[in-house]
């Protein structure tokens, strides 16, 4: 099945360092959303995205929805341990009965 | 506000075997999804339930099936099992089928022998 394209594939980066990743589509979606993994759970929802060029923050988490509606960005500052985890991009497309394309995920690994 | 649950968390079956996996939505929540997920890999959309009828498939073939109950709970029925099949399988529910948030369960690990 499809999914879209994230990077970078992994990262290990220090306590307290600020991380930015991004997905990227051939197809245009309508809605972006961040979901963040940990082993042993399901996906937990962290940013949804509505409208292009938006700018939503959650807390330390900031993400984008691109102007082309084929990207969005997600970053995360000042990065503590509890960030370690699998971070999933989505897509939702308008007549698709929401479903969800999902990317091909970043693992994030935080070192003190 | 209870969030999604599933069951059972783990399962062993053997090929060609059938197993049903189950699935409660969140409170307030009309609409369920399931999703598969292979190891190492970002979940794949299975279908969908709203209105207790199925409201959009993915690439799966027929052998995989579904149904959703009026309370809005929801049954992922999968025959004749093939080794592939092992993946964790994830519930998501949301308010509406149209572009509403979907929130996950921790899923059912499925694997086959």
């Amino acid at each position: 099945g499809q999914q879209l394209n994230q990077s970078p594939q992994s990262m290990f980066i220090q306590e307290g360092e600020d991380v930015s990743m991004n997905c990227t589509s051939s197809s245009i979606f309508n809605t972006w959303l961040w979901y963040k993994q940990d082993p042993g759970e399901g996906p937990v929802l962290l940013i949804a995205l509505y409208k292009a060029g938006e700018l939503t923050s959650n807390g330390r988490l900031t993400a984008q929805f691109g102007i082309t509606r084929k990207d969005s960005f997600l970053n995360i500052s000042a990065s503590i341990p509890s960030d370690v985890g699998i971070y999933f991009c989505a897509g939702q497309a308008t007549g698709t009965a929401s479903k969800l394309t999902f990317g091909t995920g970043t693992r994030l690994q935080v070192t003190l | 506000e209870t969030g999604v649950t599933q069951s059972p968390t783990h399962l062993i079956k053997t090929r060609g075997q059938q197993v049903t996996l189950r699935c409660s939505s969140q409170s307030g929540h009309n609409t369920v999804s399931w999703y598969q997920q292979a190891l190492g890999q970002g979940p794949q959309f299975i279908f969908q339930y709203y209105r207790e009828e199925e409201n959009g498939r993915g690439n799966f073939p027929p052998r995989f099936s579904g149904l959703q109950f009026p309370n809005y709970s929801s049954e992922l029925n999968v025959n004749a099992l093939e080794l592939d099949d092992s993946a964790l399988y994830l519930c998501a529910s949301s308010l509406g089928p149209d572009n509403q948030p979907q929130h996950f369960g921790d899923g059912t690990r499925l694997s086959i022998l």
